[in-house]
């Protein structure tokens, strides 16, 4: 139990092109979702986090603008790269997670979307 | 002083060899705590959950330290499938969750 799925896997795509990535649960509801992004070498950082009908929180030094989440269903939330560039090559990481006894820190991972722009 | 620091490593160990990787955090107020395993190129996975005063799980046994505020895991024999980087996890007080950098093992024949 507990598969979330990322689509696509890989992505090659021009700068100035936007770009969708699909996180789906695909076994169970999940109440909130988290994007990731991990560099070469480095941690995962988290971008933001999304509840089902509700706006993302985004961290601090995330574009609001520049990265569109919409989580609108339980199961589904998108991350949109707008107007990409090649800085912004790098694995994008979604998690989902259930209110379990007021408990939502088991995130289950997506395999991860690899964007690279050129 | 970073969230969660970790030795990056590599820690290059023989099969059948034990291993043991620490990982330090800084919010005192944090609730949970994980490890989980991140092969090259793909998602990390959840390697276990550190909820009190540690747990096991086979080969593998993590320990909490809350006063010292760090938490540790070891690798009793070695494999080679153990090769990968494990990423210390905390929970600090909300749903979200700080990663560390990581700890690259390379275990060889």
């Amino acid at each position: 139990g507990a598969v979330v799925s990322q689509h696509p896997s890989w992505v090659i795509c021009k700068s100035g092109t936007s770009v969708k990535i699909e996180c789906r649960s695909l076994d169970f509801q999940a109440t909130t979702m988290f994007w990731y992004r991990q560099f070469p070498k480095q941690s995962l950082m988290l971008m933001a986090t999304s509840n089902e009908g509700s706006k993302a929180t985004y961290e601090q030094g995330v574009e609001k603008d520049k990265f569109l989440i919409n989580h609108a269903s339980l199961t589904l939330s998108t991350l949109t790269v707008t107007s990409a560039h090649p800085e912004d090559s790098s694995f994008y990481i979604c998690s989902a997670s259930w209110l379990s006894s007021g408990r939502t820190d088991t995130q289950y991972f997506g395999p991860g979307t690899r964007l690279t722009v050129l | 002083r970073k969230e969660v620091e970790q030795d990056p490593g590599p820690f290059n160990v023989p099969e059948g060899a034990t291993v043991a990787f620490n990982c330090t955090y800084s919010n005192s107020a944090s609730q949970s705590f994980f490890w989980y395993r991140q092969d090259c190129r793909k998602e990390p996975k959840l390697l276990m959950s550190v909820y009190s005063s540690g747990n096991e799980d086979g080969r593998f046994t993590a320990q909490l330290n809350r006063a010292s505020q760090y938490i540790s895991l070891l690798i009793r024999d070695s494999k080679l499938s153990d090769s990968a980087t494990y990423l210390c996890v905390v929970n600090p007080y909300t749903d979200k969750l700080i990663f560390g950098t990581g700890t690259r093992l390379q275990v060889f024949p």
